[in-house]
């Protein structure tokens, strides 16, 4: 079974563009979440779709959105880059919503984007 | 203000002792644990999980410990091998279902 796919790899953009990663997640999962990971941050929690739509949402501000389609496959978009944005973007897939105990995530590589 | 929190950035252990991780949560309505470990370049790996209904959770050479009334949890490997060194982090799942994570601790096994 292929994992989870994200894309692209690495991502170079400038203050005020905007960017959308992709994210495909494992075959046959149905939820997928997407996190942010800084130096000496951890991973934050961005938001998470289940069946194309979003159940939860981190404490992010509105330029970042994200959508699900029906394939599940998932996007994350974020308008207006700042430099703060510079970050290690991660999707995770799961087979069910999250909330059950035996629901375990698994992560895509990331998406290093940087903003210049 | 931080739910999780691993409170060691780093820790260094000579191969074939214990690593031991260590991970504090403040909101006593977590009912799922897990630890992730994470490469360079690569995305976290589940490693283990564990229940608030028990107190002790092994899988080979890794073993995870809850303690709900202190609100800590720890990962003991058991022989550490030089492939373990890597970034750990542990998570916290509640009601909401999604998952909370420590800044990590990363692990370096010697020789």
């Amino acid at each position: 079974k292929a994992g989870v796919t994200q894309t692209p790899r690495y991502l170079i953009k400038t203050r005020g563009q905007q960017v959308t990663l992709s994210c495909s997640p494992i075959s046959g999962h149905r939820s997928v979440s997407w996190y942010q990971q800084t130096p000496g941050q951890g991973l934050q929690f961005l938001f998470e779709y289940f069946s194309e739509t979003q159940r939860n949402k981190g404490n992010f501000p509105g330029r970042f959105s994200g959508r699900q389609f029906s394939n599940s496959r998932s996007e994350m978009n974020v308008s207006t880059l700042e430099l703060g944005d510079s970050a290690l973007y991660l999707c995770a897939s799961m087979n069910g919503p999250s909330g059950g105990a035996k629901n375990i995530q698994y992560f895509g590589a990331g998406t290093r984007l940087s903003v210049l | 203000d931080q739910q999780v929190k691993q409170n060691s950035p780093s820790l260094s252990v000579q191969e074939g002792r214990i690593s031991i991780l260590n991970c504090d949560y403040t909101n006593s309505m977590f009912d799922y644990f897990l630890w992730y470990k994470k490469y360079p370049a690569e995305g976290p790996t589940f490693l283990i999980s564990i229940s608030s209904i028990k107190d002790k959770n092994e899988d080979g050479r890794f073993t995870v410990f809850l303690n709900k009334s202190a609100k800590h949890l720890s990962l003991h490997i058991v022989p550490s091998q030089p492939g373990d060194s890597a970034v750990y982090f542990c998570a916290a799942s509640g009601s909401q279902g999604n998952l909370i994570f420590g800044k990590g601790t990363k692990l370096s096994v010697k020789p």
